[in-house]
């Protein structure tokens, strides 16, 4: 099983700032097979990035994607207050697993 | 509008049965492989099955297989997860997702209680 262990937990900032949450493989993702989602409480998870860089319909351009092999990055250019959620990275390469999650809080 | 609805979600006795359901519609259903997520309560996503389009072929996450079993009916348009031999903890949200690898469109889950 491919274990993605998400860095940090948890993120205090404030509206206006960049924010780069870190996604790593335990083996290497294939095809570069890696989604990112974001869950706010009560809500079902949205899909943000597919395939590591590719916005899913409706994303914003703030919300940016990159890596291969055993590292994933998801970048917020600038935070608008409804990008604070929780952010779970998920690899598709072989079987699926997510991530544990990132926070993303109100400073 | 892509909508997942689910149903079926109760409170069952530890080694119990339930059979979960989700009714899709604002999309041609046969075209999409399928999946179901679950979340327990105050944790983080888990995987649990997908299937493609046609139901010829189907994955389990370890912590199911085995147990549970993923269908679907093309025409109704229908998704559906058997759980057996349920345990304390399969306790979660489970929801539907469209897609066999990444999931473009959640419904909003429904709950399943696993308790004594």
């Amino acid at each position: 099983e491919i274990v993605l262990t998400q860095s940090p937990g948890t993120l205090s900032l404030s509206p206006g700032e960049r924010v780069t949450l870190s996604c790593r493989a335990s083996q290497s993702v294939s095809s570069d097979s890696l989604a990112w989602y974001q869950q706010k409480p009560g809500q079902a998870p949205r899909v943000l990035i597919y395939g590591a860089s590719s916005r899913a319909t409706g994303i914003p351009h703030r919300f940016s994607g990159r890596g291969s092999g055993t590292e994933f990055t998801l970048s917020i250019s600038r935070l608008e207050p409804e990008d604070f959620a929780v952010y779970y990275c998920q690899q598709y390469g072989r079987s699926r697993t997510f991530g544990q999650g990132t926070k993303v809080e109100i400073k | 509008e892509v909508q997942l609805v689910e149903s079926g979600g109760s409170v069952v006795r530890p080694g119990g049965s339930l059979r979960l359901s989700c009714t899709a519609s604002g999309f041609t259903f046969g075209d999409f492989g399928m999946s179901w997520v679950r979340q327990a309560p105050g944790k983080g996503l888990e995987w649990v099955s997908s299937i493609n389009w046609n139901g010829g072929i189907t994955s389990y996450g370890d912590s199911v297989k085995g147990r549970f079993t993923i269908s679907r009916d093309n025409a109704k348009k229908s998704l559906f997860l058997q759980m057996n031999s349920l345990r304390v903890e399969d306790t979660a949200l489970y929801f539907c997702a469209r897609g066999e690898f990444y999931f473009d469109f959640w419904g909003q889950g429904i709950l399943v209680t696993v308790s004594s």
